[in-house]
């Protein structure tokens, strides 16, 4: 099983919603990623979670609360979004180090916040 | 920090010819890794090709091969016998062998490929 599941797929929110989007994989990575993409750009990384610690936050707005309940769980709780926040929502996982640490994606949640 | 470079923001090649999408990154570490992943309109980046930087073989992976110029920091990709399916962005992505930021992949901004019946 190498895939990593994703939902909802779409998403659409007001600004005042409060929402969550999940994440789940189960080839036993330790290492687990949200990725937000605009149209036509790279995805840039937003959240790593390693060993179920949050390790990395790169400078992420407080409206996005990530979560990472168990090793093959990943969660984004979203509130207050804005209109720029739209995009899509990519979720990853791999190996910690070593061979074989690329990554795989998930199929994304398209997010509009209306 | 690492930069990831992809020079074509578009490329388009015929139904069973050869096309080579360029990569050139920087970097001053001896341990990493390099990627191509691929994005259809469907969404999904799927990995196409990996290679290790102490590797000196270039990677294949049926179709597709690299062009690994570890000197030159350059990561070329060749599609042979393209295919419709083949259509897709293409990131060439830079991970870190080491250290904290072994998590991050660094992206290039990615090359769109048509591919004409």
């Amino acid at each position: 099983d190498t895939e990593v599941t994703q939902t909802p797929k779409h998403l659409v929110m007001g600004m005042t919603n409060k929402k969550s989007l999940k994440c789940e994989q189960h080839m036993g990575h330790r290492a687990m990623y949200w990725y937000k993409q605009k149209a036509k750009k790279p995805p840039e990384l937003m959240f790593v979670y390693s060993y179920e610690k949050l390790s990395i936050n790169e400078s992420v707005p407080s409206r996005f609360s990530p979560e990472c309940p168990n090793s093959s769980l990943l969660n984004l709780h979203l509130h207050a979004l804005q209109p720029e926040d739209s995009a899509l929502y990519l979720c990853a996982s791999s190996h910690y180090r070593g061979s074989g640490t690329e990554a795989f994606f998930g199929q994304g949640t398209r997010l509009t916040v209306v | 920090a690492q930069t990831v470079t992809q020079s074509q923001p578009e490329m388009s090649v015929q139904e069973a010819e050869t096309v080579t999408l360029s990569c050139t990154y920087d970097t001053s570490e001896s341990d990493y890794y390099l990627f191509w992943y691929k994005q259809p309109p469907s969404r999904q980046m799927i990995l196409v090709i990996r290679q290790e930087a102490y590797k000196q073989q270039n990677a294949t992976e049926n179709r597709f091969s690299v062009n690994f110029q570890k000197a030159a920091k350059s990561f070329s990709l060749k599609i042979s016998d393209s295919q419709l399916g083949d259509a897709a962005m293409y990131f060439c992505a830079y991970r870190s062998g080491s250290g904290g930021s072994n998590y991050k992949l660094t992206f290039g901004k990615g090359t769109l490929l048509t591919v004409n019946p």
